[in-house]
């Protein structure tokens, strides 16, 4: 069964910072494109980061490029999304996915909450 | 890059059918035809329902479809049933440099 699993969320302080990760199981790992999608309380998806198979080509949203790193480690079969200077309009529950056929994003992991609050 | 337009909500009786609109540009909707549809349950994980237009991963039922005509994509309910009810979006790809846009999202009711 494919399986993705989020972990590392939390409460953080403005301009802190924080990692989240996502562990995949279930299929072959470092043959697929992944992303982030978040979705802050009440409001809908926002599509935040995607990176290749080897972690050589990377995109971000425009709120997050230069605050946020996308990374992998194919080793470990584990997706990561550094997060700094983190904002209060980054609270949301972020979710991993993987890029599956046709560029749909399937299947997702349960998400992660991140709060930024003072 | 703003987010796809959709409507807030579209409701429907049971069995009946119901379409939700999704409006882009030339420069996501109308030049590539990678959009997908998500399904989303109150408290869940989104979901895949329609990937490359009107493509149905294996387990969506057929009531599922999904078309393009122009910058605008849709997703068509047949059949509505109960469990139907939920939050709908689509996904874009831009080929920009943020390469990916969801839509604003889609409240359905069952009455």
């Amino acid at each position: 069964e494919v399986q993705l699993v989020e972990s590392g969320g939390g409460l953080v302080q403005p301009g802190g910072s924080l990692r989240v990760s996502c562990e995949a199981s279930g299929f072959t790992f470092s043959d697929y494109w992944m992303t982030w999608v978040r979705q802050a309380p009440g409001k809908g998806l926002e599509w935040v980061a995607i990176i290749n198979q080897d972690g050589s080509q990377k995109f971000y949203v425009d709120s997050v490029r230069g605050r946020f790193t996308i990374s992998r480690d194919n080793a470990k079969n584990s997706l990561y999304l550094q997060m700094n200077n983190l904002r209060a309009e980054d609270t949301a529950a972020y979710y991993c996915a993987k890029q599956s056929v046709g560029a749909g994003f399937d299947p997702w992991g349960q998400g992660t909450q991140v709060t930024v609050s003072s | 890059q703003s987010a796809l337009t959709q409507p807030a909500s579209v409701s429907g009786s049971p069995g009946q059918s119901i379409t939700i609109s999704c409006s882009g540009t030339s420069s996501d909707i109308g030049g590539y035809n990678f959009v997908s549809w998500y399904q989303q349950h109150p408290g869940k994980a989104p979901k895949l329902i329609i990937y490359e237009v009107s493509s149905r991963p294996s387990g969506v039922p057929d009531r599922f479809s999904g078309s393009k005509s122009g910058n605008t994509a849709s997703l068509t309910i047949s059949g509505l049933q109960a469990e139907d009810e939920a939050d709908y979006y689509c996904n874009s790809y831009t080929g920009r440099s943020s390469p990916y846009v969801f839509g604003t999202g889609t409240q359905v009711t069952v009455l």
